[in-house]
């Protein structure tokens, strides 16, 4: 089954520990992004990638990081977590070219306290 | 840089009535691409309907259409018959015209559709 896979899909967690949320696609995309959803302020790009090892940052990159080293993987890592990252976060991925629909994981709701 | 505004923060519609939607855009661009996504409270993200700013026709899918305005650079979706399955949040999204995917959509901040029986 064709799908995007997050992990885990619910995380709480304290501020300043190191995470990592986990995304994986099994349809050889080349395109991957997060988005991370606050309530009244929609879905806010935060990195995206158009290819292994080509990653560039979205409209809200502060305090977040990823890596693309192989084509299924774009984990987004949270080096020093603040309460102001408690949000849905959703991983994406799609073909190149706009006539690609654009398929979303299941999200993952973290808290940091 | 490109932005997406939906001015209605909740609406509520009545079981097979037609509701509209409403979102405008700023770019400079000629050349894009704009979608309506729909999720529901099970947080899946669903595509709805997409538009090539070059196509004067509006799009058109079942129930749901859309009248795209690229002068007044207005994107409003009209749900037909609306029934209870598309209660649900729904965001308008611009592409960048610089992103070569559906990946790299600018996102609206969404208005949430109540359908009432």
């Amino acid at each position: 089954e064709a799908q995007v896979t997050q992990n885990p899909r619910y995380l709480i967690t304290v501020t300043g520990k190191k995470l990592t949320v986990t995304c994986s696609q099994n349809m050889n995309h080349e395109y991957m992004s997060w988005y991370r959803q606050d309530p009244g302020l929609g879905l806010r790009q935060i990195y995206y990638s158009m290819n292994v090892e080509v990653t560039d940052k979205g409209d809200v990159p502060e305090g977040y990081k990823v890596s693309r080293k192989e084509k299924r993987n774009f984990p987004l890592i949270l080096e020093s977590p603040s309460p102001n990252q408690t949000s849905l976060y959703f991983c994406a991925s799609s073909w190149e070219g706009v006539n690609s629909p654009l398929h979303f994981g299941n999200g993952t709701r973290l808290t940091v306290t | 840089a490109q932005t997406v505004t939906q001015s209605q923060p909740e609406m509520s519609v009545q079981e097979a009535e037609t509701v509209t939607l409403s979102c405008t855009y700023d770019t400079s661009e000629n050349n894009y691409y704009l979608f309506w996504y729909k999720q529901p409270p099970s947080r899946q993200m669903i595509l709805v309907i997409r538009q090539e700013a070059y196509k004067q026709q509006n799009a058109t899918e079942n129930r749901f259409s859309v009248n795209f305005q690229k002068a007044a650079k207005s994107f409003s979706l009209k749900i037909s018959d609306s029934q209870l399955g598309d209660t649900a949040m729904y965001f308008c999204a611009f592409m960048k015209p610089d992103g070569g995917s559906q990946g790299n959509l600018i996102f609206g901040k969404g208005t949430k559709l109540s359908v009432k029986p």
